[in-house]
């Protein structure tokens, strides 16, 4: 069975300030497929970031970037100077082959950047 | 990039009546489509998985005959919520699979409806 884990429901930052997301995974299958997107209230979902499982090199991109652990089974994902803009609701999926690359999401972390 | 859209964005009904939601690539073919359902403050959860062409597949505890589903073209499917109930009112987000592409590819969603049953 597959597992998304994003234990931070809420987590509220002043502007500027730097703030990671948690995400843990559990999966059987040894190649599989870890997202992020981000949700804004306009309630869409915005594909940010996709890595596979043989691939644990982080990434940034801008002002954001990912860390994949497959030691801990985690791939976190880290706002550097926080925007208000950034305020929104953040999910970490997996997809593998087991479930056909359908993904599954983690309940979600909604960031609330204040000015 | 792939867009995909979902129409109406927000519905209001009354109980006992029927909604159909739309979902349609606007520039790529999607051989699979799928439906979502989010409640406030949670997760995504798959309601089903629609095959253009065929039936569509649901997920464990989803009624068929409450949620059609129908993929009748490559760029569309609908959903329909029959003799909806208050407890129908979510937010339903489709997303649709680019047959261009690998399957492990990431989804491309539309923007969601929000029904509100009265």
């Amino acid at each position: 069975a597959q597992k998304v884990t994003q234990a931070q429901t809420e987590i509220s930052v002043v502007e500027k300030e730097d703030v990671t997301l948690d995400c843990v995974y559990e999966t059987r299958d040894t190649t599989y497929y870890l997202f992020w997107y981000k949700q804004p209230p306009s309630g869409e979902l915005v594909f940010l970031i996709r890595r596979n499982s043989f691939d644990e090199q982080n990434e940034i991109s801008g002002r954001y970037s990912w860390n994949f652990q497959k030691s801990t089974s985690s791939f976190n994902f880290t706002i550097t100077a926080s925007q208000v803009v950034d305020s929104a609701v953040y999910f970490c999926a997996l997809s593998m082959t087991g479930g056909s690359y359908i993904p599954t999401f983690g309940r979600g972390t909604s960031l609330i950047v204040h000015p | 990039g792939a867009v995909v859209s979902q129409h109406p964005s927000w519905v209001i009904c009354k109980s006992g009546t029927s909604v159909k939601i739309e979902c349609r690539s606007l520039d790529f073919q999607a051989t699979t489509m799928f439906w979502y359902r989010q409640f406030p403050k949670q997760s995504l959860m798959l309601m089903a998985t629609s095959n253009e062409g065929s039936k569509a597949t649901y997920e464990q505890g989803v009624e068929k005959d409450k949620f059609l589903i129908n993929h009748a073209s490559l760029t569309l499917s609908t959903l329909t919520v029959t003799s909806a109930h208050p407890e129908d009112s979510s937010f339903y987000i489709c997303s649709a699979r680019d047959r261009r592409v690998p399957i492990n590819s990431p989804l491309h969603f539309g923007n969601g409806t929000r029904l509100t049953v009265t």
